[in-house]
């Protein structure tokens, strides 16, 4: 089976910097995507990492280790607009199909 | 054109009802999938079109029937739904292997 395991909800303040982890055991690994989907919305891409290590774009960076089979994304300089889902999704096999995980709503205060 | 785009925003429905839902991508994409959602709930895949053929169907019921008229649409065929098939169905396109671009989603509601 597949499992990916994200907190629920996380608090977080404006400016601050925020980690939400997400841990999986899958039937195999071909990638983990991140994606953002504010309420009533679609899920928009945020960031994808294959191997190990640390991916940064912006005031949003991802890090995968592959063999803790645990991956974070990290948010900087937070601004209220980040309050949304946060989706962690892995590619179990080569080809298309994603699992996601349930998603960590994050909220934003000031 | 970065865009996927869905028709109708929303769709009620009764049980014995014909609809369908529309999907639309121009970025070339050769992979394209049906999700549902429901509220507080990640994406579930239904459905993966490969270069216009059915590659994936998730033990879906028959009473979802998709179709891929060619590479820039897709389809969603719904017939005598149920009220737990009320959700969001989310289309969504990729090159093959790539990340995927989701549309806003169809709202359904089934009475």
């Amino acid at each position: 089976g597949q499992n990916i395991d994200q907190p629920t909800e996380m608090t977080a303040t404006e400016g601050a910097i925020v980690q939400i982890n997400c841990t999986y055991q899958t039937s195999g690994f071909n990638g983990l995507f991140w994606y953002q989907q504010h309420a009533g919305e679609a899920p928009t891409f945020l960031s994808y990492n294959v191997l190990d290590g640390l991916e940064e774009k912006g005031r949003f960076s991802s890090f995968l280790s592959r063999s803790k089979g645990y991956s974070y994304l990290l948010l900087k300089e937070l601004q209220m607009k980040d309050s949304a889902s946060y989706l962690c999704a892995v590619r179990p096999e080569y080809g298309n199909k994603l699992v996601f995980g349930a998603g960590t709503i994050l909220r934003v205060k000031s | 054109d970065t865009e996927v785009t869905q028709t109708p925003k929303h769709l009620v429905m009764g049980m014995t009802n014909k609809k369908s839902l529309k999907c639309e991508q121009h970025m070339g994409h050769r992979a394209m999938y049906w999700y549902k959602q429901k509220a507080k709930k990640p994406p579930e895949l239904m459905f993966v079109y490969s270069y216009e053929k059915l590659s994936i169907n998730e033990s879906v019921p028959s009473r979802f029937s998709p179709e891929c008229p060619n590479s820039s649409l897709l389809n969603l065929h719904l017939h005598a739904l149920q009220p737990e098939d009320s959700a969001l169905y989310l289309c969504a396109s990729s090159q093959v292997i790539e990340r995927q671009f989701f549309g806003p989603g169809t709202r359904l509601t089934v009475l």
